[in-house]
């Protein structure tokens, strides 16, 4: 199966400042990766599908414009959180693959 | 609308003691259906699929279209079972996958 990384694992930032997430898939070429939200004790939620070379889709609900996707290559996507609030912090997965998803590890921010 | 059911948020159960996790599902059309799992600090992975019907670590599940489920079995529960378990369905193509709320299954000894 797939491989795939986030960097970092763990992130603590003050309120207003920006915070980029990396999604790296180390063996698969992913056209599409797609990133989940999980907050404590709670399931998965989609947040956005990163496209390779376009727009994201992102759900509804998630704004677009504070959670800024780059997918700018088969296997790197990477996820920005604008003007972080105490609100984000959440767990913030990725997963790529084509029938069978395979999961990042995670990065947890905590927004101060 | 899709749509993944788990009645159960958490289930204990004694080692050695039949587990069932169910799941149901809404989906218009013929969705892939998966379980995956969650142990302590680790990430999700692919526990058992439904097109593969392969037994996984003792864990079967058997979609059944009529009652809209796939429930999870294991006849002899470990303690090593305990963990979260995600049911999750997918449309065709390069579709996201859509969780249940998970269930937690805690295996006293």
């Amino acid at each position: 199966g797939a491989v795939v990384s986030q960097h970092p694992s763990w992130v603590i930032c003050k309120s207003g400042t920006s915070v980029k997430i990396e999604c790296r898939s180390l063996d698969f070429q992913a056209t599409t990766m797609f990133w989940y939200r999980q907050f404590p004790k709670q399931s998965l939620m989609l947040m956005a599908t990163s496209n390779e070379g376009s727009k994201a889709t992102y759900e509804q609900g998630v704004e677009k414009d504070k959670f800024l996707i780059n997918h700018a290559s088969l296997t790197l996507s990477t996820l920005t959180v604008t003007s972080a609030h105490p609100e984000d912090s959440s767990f913030y997965i990725c997963s790529v693959g084509r029938d069978e998803q395979f999961f990042g590890p995670g990065t947890r921010l905590t927004v101060l | 609308a899709q749509r993944v059911t788990q009645p159960e948020k958490l289930l204990s159960v004694f080692k050695g003691a039949p587990v069932e996790l169910k799941c149901n599902y809404s989906y218009s059309g013929s969705p892939e259906l998966f379980w995956y799992v969650q142990y302590s600090r680790q990430r999700l992975q692919l526990l058992l699929r439904h097109i593969s019907r392969e037994s996984i670590k003792g864990f079967t599940a058997d979609l059944n279209k009529g009652e809209t489920s796939f429930h999870l079995k294991k006849p002899f529960a470990q303690e090593e079972d305990s963990a979260m378990y995600y049911c999750a369905l997918k449309g065709g193509g390069n579709t996201p996958l859509v969780f249940g709320k998970g269930t937690r299954l805690s295996v006293i000894a």
